[in-house]
């Protein structure tokens, strides 16, 4: 079955620093999604892009937050300046039809 | 603005006994509907979608779901618990096909022997 996958499964960073997780959507899927699971709290979203721009985005997806589709398989949420709230577990999911999201395993994202 | 309600926060539950998750949602027309488990560590996996037709909708594992339109309602079964059942359980709600899925805070689920 085919999958999404996220690179790295675990990142620590410090504080201030810049961090790039990635992502390798299922290949015959348009439409890219990242949410975000602080411990102990319920999934939100961040942002959705189709179609190489952002359709919409969160709150919480403020200046800091980037996205990129750089190829044609990977799909990129850079965080310029991270902040120990930043630290969560991060999900990218695509789909190509009706709803049918699949999420990757998540990058648990650590900032010291 | 859509929002979903998990009344329970904690369930403990025998192992073979049966299982009703509850999930209500804030939306003027009809969702569609998820439930999604998360095992400790792990990623999200869709149990079981909602969008149209037979309120009752069968998913993985052995899991059923049972949209209600009067209530409002989203509410997961499953006849008999397995060891294995023991996770975060989200219900899930979108707007349209393309729309950001909101979730709600979860259901966690712990079975004893």
């Amino acid at each position: 079955e085919p999958e999404v996958t996220q690179t790295p499964s675990h990142q620590v960073t410090q504080m201030g620093q810049e961090v790039i997780l990635r992502c390798v959507p299922i290949s015959n899927h348009l439409y890219f999604y990242w949410y975000r699971q602080i411990l102990g709290q319920k999934v939100e979203f961040l942002v959705s892009f189709y179609n190489n721009e952002i359709s919409e985005k969160s709150e919480i997806f403020d200046d800091q937050f980037s996205v990129e589709r750089p190829d044609g398989s990977n799909f990129t949420l850079k965080i310029r300046s991270t902040k120990l709230e930043d630290s969560a577990m991060y999900f990218c999911a695509s789909s190509a039809d009706r709803g049918l999201y699949t999420f990757g395993s998540g990058t648990r994202l650590t900032v010291v | 603005a859509q929002s979903v309600t998990q009344p329970d926060i904690h369930i403990t539950v025998s192992e073979g006994a049966s299982l009703e998750l509850r999930c209500n949602y804030s939306y003027g027309a009809t969702p569609y509907l998820f439930w999604y488990v998360q095992s400790p560590g792990q990623g999200l996996q869709l149990l079981l979608k909602y969008f149209s037709g037979d309120t009752l909708v069968q998913g993985i594992k052995g899991f059923e779901a049972e949209f209600k339109r009067s209530q409002s309602s989203f509410n997961l079964r499953k006849p008999s618990v397995h060891w294995s059942d023991a996770a975060e359980y989200f219900c899930a709600v979108m707007k349209t096909s393309y729309d950001k899925v909101i979730f709600g805070p979860g259901t966690s689920l712990s079975v004893i022997p």
